[in-house]
C-alpha cells in the first residue's frame, strides 16, 4: 500500500543540526523527496534521491536512505530560523503521483 | 523561467457554487499535477494530466470534479457545486517533457474557502 509517516513537530536551537525521519511503504518508489512549505506558500523543492543511493549531500542538506527499512532522514546542518517550516517528505510511484507524508513542523529556536 | 503559476491565490465560494482553478505550468512542462491539501495534513493526489489527455485521475473524487489541459492554455480543476468539505489548498505541480520527467515542481496553491 501508499503510506509515509513523518514525526509531527521538531524543535531545535538555532546552529544545532536537525534530522527530520520518514518512513514509507513501497519499495517500488524510485525517487524520494523532500519538500519545505512555509506559512501559506506552495511547496519548494528541496532536494531528492534516486532508490539505488544510500546517501546525497546538497551544502547544508544531508539525505540518508535505509532502503532495507523503508527510512529517509533529512538532515540540515546549523539549522538557522529561517529554515523554520514544514518540512514534507515524498515517494514518487510509477514516476507520476507523489504520495506525502503529513509533515514535520520544524521550530528553530534563536 | 517563471515558475508554476495559479490563480487565484484565495478563492472564496459559496456552497453551490462553481469554483475554477487555474494551473500554467513551468515553460517547457507538459506533465501537470492536481493535489488537494486539507488544513493540517499532507497533500493528496488527484489528477496527472498531459496536454488534452488525463492519465491518471485515481484520486479524483467521482462526482462534481473535473480537469483539462488543452492544447492552449492553462489546465483548469473544476469544482461545481462546492460544499463545505472542499475546502482547502489545491496545487499545480509541472515537469518536464523531457530529462527529469519525475521531479515535481509546486505553484503557490490557490486556497479555496467555501462558505
Amino acid at each position: 500500500g501508499e503510506d509515509v509517516e513523518q514525526s509531527l513537530f521538531l524543535s531545535v536551537r538555532e546552529g544545532d543540526s536537525s534530522v527530520i525521519n520518514c518512513t514509507y511503504t513501497d519499495s517500488s518508489s524510485t525517487y524520494l523527496y523532500w519538500y519545505k512549505q512555509e506559512p501559506g506558500a506552495g511547496l519548494q523543492l528541496l532536494t531528492y534521491i534516486f532508490s539505488n543511493m544510500d546517501m546525497k549531500q546538497d551544502q547544508r542538506l544531508t539525505v540518508l536512505l535505509n532502503k532495507k527499512d523503508k527510512h529517509l532522514s533529512l538532515r540540515i546542518a546549523d539549522t538557522q530560523t529561517g529554515d523554520s517550516a514544514i518540512y514534507f517528505c515524498a515517494e514518487s510511484l510509477y514516476g507520476n503521483k507523489l504520495v506525502f507524508g503529513a509533515g514535520t513542523i520544524l521550530r528553530v529556536k534563536s | 523561467n517563471a515558475g508554476v503559476m495559479q490563480n487565484p491565490r484565495h478563492l472564496v465560494r459559496r456552497r453551490g457554487q462553481e469554483a475554477r482553478l487555474r494551473c500554467s505550468p513551468m515553460k517547457g512542462h507538459s506533465h501537470v499535477y492536481w493535489y488537494r491539501q486539507l488544513p493540517e495534513e499532507g497533500l493528496k493526489f488527484m489528477v496527472y494530466l498531459q496536454k488534452e489527455n488525463i492519465i491518471d485521475e485515481s484520486g479524483m473524487p467521482k462526482e462534481r470534479f473535473s480537469a483539462e489541459f488543452p492544447k492552449e492554455g492553462p489546465s483548469i480543476l473544476r469544482i461545481q457545486q462546492v460544499v463545505r468539505g472542499d475546502s482547502a489548498a489545491y496545487f499545480c505541480a509541472s515537469s518536464p517533457e523531457q530529462g527529469r520527467q519525475e521531479t515535481q515542481y509546486f505553484g503557490p496553491g490557490t486556497r479555496l474557502l467555501v462558505l
